[in-house]
């Protein structure tokens, strides 16, 4: 069965330092990762997703996601946050023939102006 | 090209009381499904499905029921309201992936905001 953990559960950041957000997955084979936003009060939104070839993977809104696959990490990083990163972001893997989605729990960003 | 659309937005009912949260999408999608959003858990898949008149279990099934007669339409319904049942759900949609994984992530609709009493 496939499972993701995000460890960090709110991360509180001043305007244009730089953002890590943590993502392990647990399958043993193939995997799609993707990873989501949601501002306050709307629906979630793919920021980028990984399915083959180059590990770094850019998304939008200057957000980038590196595929360690010995370390079953999809981090989400981004070298400058704005006041407007603020929202709560989700990590979700797809492994092999799955058919659904698995979201980890969320990590609410909040970013001080 | 409207995407997922879910109504109602928000609803309040009494514990006890059903009801039927609508979701439509105008993509041909073939697979459907319903998440409910809580605080600190994330989503959770309640049911899905992969295309009319196939339906399954998620991860927390227990206490709604889906049907889906039409490729656009995947109601989730509550029988009978329980206070454990307050929560955001998400209805969402994609192309079925083919055999060996799927290039397709799904779209989100607005969400339902769900309070029982």
């Amino acid at each position: 069965a496939q499972s993701v953990s995000q460890h960090n559960h709110h991360v509180i950041l001043s305007e244009a330092a730089s953002l890590e957000l943590g993502c392990n997955y647990s399958y043993g084979g193939t995997v799609n990762l993707f990873w989501y936003v949601q501002y306050p009060g709307q629906h979630l939104q793919l920021l980028l997703k990984y399915f083959s070839g180059d590990p770094l993977v850019k998304g939008i809104k200057g957000f980038e996601a590196e595929f360690i696959k010995s370390k079953f990490s999809f981090n989400l990083r981004k070298p400058s946050v704005q006041w407007s990163d603020t929202a709560e972001y989700f990590c979700a893997v797809k492994g092999g023939s799955a058919r659904q989605l698995t979201f980890g729990s969320g990590t609410q960003l909040t970013v001080l102006p | 090209n409207a995407g997922v659309t879910q109504t109602p937005k928000f609803q309040v009912l009494k514990t006890g009381q059903s009801m039927t949260l609508q979701c439509a999408q105008d993509m041909n999608h073939e697979y459907m499904s319903w998440y409910r959003q809580d605080p600190g858990m994330g989503l959770r898949l309640i049911h899905y499905s992969v295309g009319a008149g196939i339906t399954d279990q998620g991860e927390v099934p227990n206490g709604y029921n889906v049907s889906r007669s039409t490729t656009e339409d995947f109601p989730l319904r509550l029988l009978s309201a329980a206070p454990s049942q307050t929560s955001v759900y998400f209805c969402a949609s994609s192309h079925y992936p083919p055999p060996g994984g799927s290039r397709q992530p799904q779209h989100f609709g607005d969400g339902t905001r769900l309070s029982i009493l």
